[in-house]
This record gives structure tokens, sequence and C-alpha cells, in this order.
């Protein structure tokens, strides 16, 4: 079956440390996202990415970190920088690189908890 | 730019009942528009999108959607509602040539037997 795969479903991070976040699909697409989700905040883009080699920052990017070595991975690295990181975490993809009028398809997203 | 607001935060219908959902975008020209379902725990899933043409979108799981230009609303309906469809619901609006969809706040469904 195609779909975008995340993992871990669940991370717990003590403070200070790194953690990173793995996001694979195999619908051939060229766009992915990385979107964090809080209540009531609806989801706020973190890093997308249009094509191998190549991503850019969304509208909260401070203290993430991303890269695209493969077209079907787009890991996320929530650093130690990343002042408040305990969220939902969704990783997204479209087939369009211009994915803003694309569908996008979902992964079943990280929860990530800073004890 | 493009935005997107959904006036209630949440709402609470009755198994059986009928169901409106509000989304209100800001945006210049005619934007591309989508209504996603997001389960507890899970991923968001298309319901359904409107580009062009006819202004009454059908989508999945019996929903659908009106377009209307003058009220600057994409407001999502479903004429029966069943226990399964309490989720969240998000609107979101695109620009044709941007990288970027821009979501809504939500609004979380509740279903009462």
């Amino acid at each position: 079956d195609g779909g975008i795969t995340q993992s871990p479903k669940y991370l717990f991070r003590k403070e200070g440390q790194n953690v990173t976040l793995s996001c694979e699909q195999n619908l051939n697409h060229d766009a992915m996202y990385w979107y964090r989700q809080d209540p009531g905040q609806g989801l706020r883009l973190i890093y997308y990415s249009q094509i191998v080699n190549d991503f850019q920052k969304g509208d909260i990017a401070e203290g993430y970190s991303v890269s695209r070595e493969k077209k079907e991975s787009f890991p996320l690295t929530v650093t130690s920088a990343q002042k408040n990181p305990t969220a939902f975490y969704l990783c997204a993809s479209s087939m369009s690189p211009v994915g803003g009028t694309d569908t996008q398809y979902f992964g079943p997203g990280t929860r990530l908890t800073v004890l | 730019a493009q935005s997107v607001t959904q006036p209630d935060i949440h709402i609470t219908v009755s198994e059986g009942a009928s169901l409106e959902l509000r989304c209100n975008y800001s945006y210049g020209a005619t934007p591309y528009l989508f209504w996603y379902v997001q389960s507890p725990g899970q991923g968001l899933q298309l319901l359904l999108k409107y580009f062009s043409g006819d202004t009454l979108v059908q989508g999945i799981k019996g929903f659908e959607a009106e377009f209307k230009r003058s009220q600057s609303s994409f407001n999502l309906r479903k004429p029966s509602v069943h226990w399964s469809d309490a989720a969240e619901y998000f609107c979101a609006v695109g620009a044709p040539g941007g990288f970027k969809t821009i979501f809504g706040a939500g609004t979380r469904l509740f279903v009462k037997a």
C-alpha cells in the first residue's frame, strides 16, 4: 500500500537533547512538509521541500532542522534550541512541487513530549 | 496573503441530525479550498476540494461543501451525522503557484446518541 509512515508514534525527550523524527513516503511525491499541531492552533508549517536536496523554512522553523537527501525521506530534527517542543508533529506529501494547490497526504503523526 | 477562519471551536450534534461547519477565507482571487478530517491521534485525510466549476462539491463519507464567493465561505455539510463522524475538521486554502496550504484552527465535532 502506498502512503506515508512516521516513526516513532510517541517520543519522549529530556530537555537539552536533540531528537529526529522520521518520515518516509512511497507515493513518488515531489513535495514534502512538516507541520506542528498544538491544541486550538491548527497546523503550522515548519519546513517544506519541493525537490530532493532543497528545502525551505516555513512559518515556525526556529529550533528545527531538516534534510532531503532522498525523494522518499524527509526527517525532522528537533534541536535543543526549540523552546517548547512538546507537540504533535505531522508529515505530509503532495504530488506537485508547487504544492499549495495540491492535495496533501498525511502520515499518522509523532507525539513528542519533553520531560 | 490568504487566511482561513473557522468560527466554531467545537460543535455538538445528535446522531442523525444535519451538520454544517463554517469556513471563511481571505484571498484576492479564486482560491483552492479543501476540507480535511482528523480522527484523534491520527493524520489528516482529504474530504473534498474545490478548484473551479460547480460551486457544490461532493466528497467522501457523504460530505459536501458549497463555495460562495460573495460570502468568502466554503461551508461543509452532511445531511445525517453518524457517530463515526466525531473528529476534528480543518478547512484549508491554497493559492495558485503558491507553495503553502494555510489551515484553519479546526472545528471539533462531537456526536451525541
